[in-house]
């Protein structure tokens, strides 16, 4: 067990729907990030946040969007959702702003039918 | 362009052998490069990481090497055991700093009894 927490664990949606995946960081942990995980693409990253503000950015499509909250949790929102969003997003936490040790979630797999 | 690329194959060996993998990258300059372990629908293990002025790091039966000159990881498991079984993917961050992570699509390792 990381220590991350990630709800729902699965998630099935029609296109065009607009889904919330929430993202709990390890106790005492400022950092987050957002991945994607497809067959085809494989591991991609989409967003960190860092102590609530956004620090990095990946290929994130613009209809995807995130936040860190003052808890430290975090939210990626996902809308206007086709079928090739199907895919399992993780969220990963690290101590600092760096990515040199981040723990990863148990993801949430997403099927857009 | 940056490109990371590991064996696609998977890698079949008797336990008790050493599996090793290999990590290549081009057109990257990174910091340092990390192995992960990925089981089957769950979030990938942090195992290691190497530095760029590191030649090699050892943690119990792993053993991780680092050449920048010739643009290469090779991730050591010795004494193999079937719970090793897993796909096991390389990461580093982006050129420059830039702190956005960056993973190669793993190989698959198969431990044979």
């Amino acid at each position: 067990d990381s220590g991350v927490t990630q709800t729902p664990k699965h998630l099935i949606t029609a296109t065009g729907q607009r889904v919330t995946l929430r993202c709990s960081p390890r106790s005492g942990d400022l950092s987050v990030y957002w991945y994607q995980q497809s067959l085809d693409q494989g591991l991609q990253f989409l967003i960190q946040y860092y102590n609530g503000e956004e620090r990095a950015k990946g290929n994130i499509l613009e209809r995807f969007s995130a936040q860190q909250f003052p808890d430290l949790h975090s939210e990626l929102n996902l809308s206007s959702l086709e079928l090739g969003d199907s895919a399992l997003y993780f969220c990963a936490s690290s101590v600092g702003p760096s990515v040199e040790t981040q723990y990863f979630g148990p993801g949430t797999r997403l099927l857009v039918l | 362009s940056q490109k990371i690329e590991q064996n696609s194959e998977a890698l079949n060996i008797q336990e008790g052998k050493t599996a090793t993998l290999t990590c290549n990258y081009t057109n990257y300059s990174p910091a340092y490069l990390q192995w992960y372990r990925q089981d089957p629908g769950r979030g990938p293990v942090f195992l290691l990481l190497i530095r760029e002025n590191e030649k090699e790091k050892r943690k119990e039966r792993l053993k991780v090497t680092f050449d920048t000159t010739l643009k290469q990881s090779l991730f050591h498991i010795t004494a193999s055991q079937p719970a090793d079984s897993a796909t096991y993917l390389c990461a580093l961050d982006a050129s420059g700093g830039s702190y956005i992570p960056t993973f190669g699509r793993g190989t698959s390792l198969i431990v044979h009894p």
